[in-house]
């Protein structure tokens, strides 16, 4: 039982790139969530997927897309990549017994 | 909307000292209130949280904390911190659903404790 995965653990990007964050859990929740961290701010919701096929936005979705891949599966997609998107990122599940958080992916844009 | 304020950013306190992190929250329906912990380079581990019933909640590592409805606030405390406490707390919320079910969490700025010999 690994809990919640999440890969890459860290990434350097150069504005205008594109990558897939990937975050995995085997606890068998239906409800999953992507958040980043910056200082001073703690963590903000980026998107949400409350059961397997359905996502939405959170309180900081601009520049990123999701899709749930299945009820394991749950990626974060950045289209063209801004210095702005500099942060750690977390992906966490719910279940009866809380939220679970993965390890994070530090992200650098250059 | 929901919305948490912790009112410290940083604690500095000797070992064997006792702390307190401060947690106000603001929401105009019933919610649940966590404490969370990330220690430098990791993920978040939960510490405590509160769903109902008794306003006192005993977490992990000696913590606790107390559910105060009138002030809304849910402060942490630990009456004697160790080193291995150096870490960043985070105070949260979420929607209360009823049960055990928990929806999106609201989180606070974080308070940096940092436990000195």
């Amino acid at each position: 039982n690994a809990g919640v995965t999440q890969t890459p653990k860290f990434q350097v990007l150069k504005t205008g790139q594109s990558m897939t964050l990937q975050c995995a859990q085997d606890m068998n929740h239906n409800s999953m969530y992507w958040y980043r961290q910056d200082p001073g701010m703690g963590l903000r919701l980026i998107y949400y997927s409350a059961s397997e096929g359905t996502t939405d936005k959170g309180e900081v979705p601009n520049g990123y897309n999701v899709s749930r891949l299945n009820k394991r599966e749950f990626s974060l997609r950045l289209e063209s990549a801004a210095p702005s998107q500099t942060s750690v990122y977390f992906c966490a599940s719910i279940g009866i017994t809380g939220q679970y958080f993965g390890p994070g992916t530090r992200l650098l844009v250059l | 909307a929901q919305s948490v304020t912790q009112l410290d950013s940083q604690v500095p306190v000797f070992e064997e000292a006792p702390v307190e992190l401060r947690c106000n929250y603001s929401s105009s329906v019933s919610v649940y209130l966590f404490w969370y912990v990330q220690y430098p380079n990791q993920g978040l581990q939960l510490l405590l949280k509160y769903l109902s019933g008794s306003t006192l909640v005993k977490g992990i590592n000696g913590f606790e904390a107390e559910f105060n409805k009138s002030q809304t606030s849910f402060h942490l405390r630990k009456p004697s911190v160790h080193i291995s406490d150096t870490a960043e707390y985070f105070c949260a919320v979420s929607l209360s659903r009823g049960g055990t079910s928990y929806g999106k969490l609201t989180f606070g700025q974080g308070t940096i404790l940092t436990v000195h010999p």
